[in-house]
């Protein structure tokens, strides 16, 4: 069953403005890592940032920050002053403390930056 | 960049052949993924290894098997291809050091076509 829920299939957001990218998630573990992914239409798969379960601080990496609300299971990216260069697609991924060390990602939301 | 390479870059193949793709690091991480990325799935784990002849499958790994004879190589083969396999193939490596919140470098992807 899928453990991480993107529902944003694509998103558009003008150039300089900050946009905010869903990703829910479903375990019962209590510690568990969630990471943001970009893939550029070329295809490679960019590491942006990583939340723990434990971190009682939101992660924070230049423009990227993760809007961690544990509560809700929800860790949203929040990408601030949008570039053209940040059109892509964007992955949540978790890692369980159970499932080892697998990876598991969401369908990813695609965006768009317009100028 | 994390030393990862994947070969063939791009195949096609023909149903009912056999196929291996090939996976090769050279960071000496222990943990190695096979993954299939297809629009509206995001990336799905096919199987993955925790070290060498450690194996273990993913949600997707029917009609799929790998081998890790060597730390730095990961092999996965589609024993006879179907069309249903047409997709993209990421390998990843993440190493055990850092726990949940290791981050996973990527390959370049295979783009694997079945006629």
């Amino acid at each position: 069953a899928q453990k991480i829920t993107q529902t944003q299939p694509g998103m558009f957001v003008q150039e300089k403005e900050a946009v905010t990218l869903d990703c829910t998630y479903d375990t019962s573990d209590p510690s568990y890592g969630l990471f943001w992914y970009k893939q550029p239409s070329s295809g490679e798969m960019i590491f942006l940032i990583y939340q723990g379960s434990y971190d009682q601080q939101n992660a924070t990496e230049g423009r990227y920050s993760l809007n961690f609300q544990k509560a809700r299971k929800s860790a949203n990216l929040v990408i601030s002053a949008s570039q053209l260069g940040d059109s892509a697609m964007y992955f949540c991924a978790m890692r369980r403390e159970t499932s080892g060390s697998r990876l598991t990602f969401g369908e990813g939301t695609q965006l768009t930056v317009n100028p | 960049d994390a030393g990862i390479t994947q070969s063939p870059r791009h195949k096609v193949t023909e149903t009912g052949t056999p196929v291996t793709l090939r996976c090769h690091q050279t960071e000496n991480h222990r943990y190695m993924y096979w993954y299939r990325q297809d629009p509206g799935h995001g990336l799905r784990l096919i199987h993955y290894s925790y070290g060498v002849k450690d194996t273990d499958k993913g949600e997707v790994s029917d009609g799929y098997s790998v081998s890790r004879s060597k730390t730095e190589d990961f092999l996965l083969t589609l024993e006879s291809a179907t069309s249903s396999q047409t997709s993209v193939y990421f390998c990843a490596i993440s190493e055990s050091l850092g726990g949940l919140g290791t981050e996973a470098f990527f390959g370049q992807g295979t783009r694997l076509t079945v006629v």
